[in-house]
């Protein structure tokens, strides 16, 4: 079975600094993609970033980027110069691509506030 | 402008009542899938649709079935709904088995 593992359940940043949001996955394809969502108080769900697991180079999506260590399982996402629109729940997602179907798998989610 | 309509939005109902919440897409994508969401929990996957007349179960499909009959529409049905099925319920949908786009979500609530 695969798992997500978000250990942080709640972060704060200040507004225009950095943040780094944890994510942990536990698998043994080699194949997969990995997923960060926003979940902002509206409660809609939105894709803020994806990434191959058989592409090497990190994704980038203007202020939001990850750092994939496909070795270590770690897929962390990292958000630049932070608003305060970017309060919201984040959740790191991942989905096989092998023999064990396309089920995908959500963390538990870490709740970011973006303080003036 | 790409869509995903879920209805209802709200539905407050009791338990064996059957109901069914309706999703469609008009981006014509293969790929649907339902989540629920439930506190402490985060999103679990129901079950998934790779194509047409093609559903395959997710984390946790007890008490839930869906139909594909066209690819625009997947809806999630409860045959015999139980107060365990009160959640937030979301459809999406997306190109290569990647949810990218979501609906607006359906708040059950199973008395």
């Amino acid at each position: 079975a695969q798992t997500v593992t978000q250990s942080q359940p709640e972060m704060s940043v200040q507004e225009a600094e950095t943040v780094t949001l944890s994510c942990t996955y536990d698998t043994s394809e080699n194949n997969y993609y990995l997923f960060w969502y926003k979940q902002p108080p509206s409660r809609q769900m939105i894709l803020v970033i994806r990434q191959e697991a058989y592409k090497q180079q990190n994704a980038t999506e203007n202020r939001f980027s990850v750092n994939f260590q496909k070795a270590a399982k770690s897929f962390s996402l990292k958000i630049s110069d932070s608003q305060l629109g970017d309060t919201a729940m984040y959740f790191c997602a991942f989905t096989p691509l092998g023999n064990s179907g396309y089920a995908l798998n959500f963390g538990k989610g870490t709740s970011l506030l973006v303080t003036p | 402008e790409a869509q995903v309509t879920q209805n209802p939005r709200y539905l407050i109902t009791v338990t064996g009542k059957k109901l069914t919440v309706t999703c469609s897409q008009n981006m014509n994508h293969e790929y649907m899938s339902w989540y629920r969401q439930d506190p402490g929990l985060g999103l679990r996957q129901i079950y998934y649709s790779m194509n047409v007349e093609v559903t395959d179960k997710g984390d946790v499909p007890e008490g839930y079935k869906v139909s594909r009959k066209e690819k625009r529409n997947f809806p999630l049905i409860l045959e015999s709904p139980s107060p365990n099925q009160t959640s937030l319920y979301f459809c999406a949908t997306g190109l290569n088995r990647q949810p990218q786009h979501f609906g607006d979500g359906t708040r059950l609530s199973i008395l």
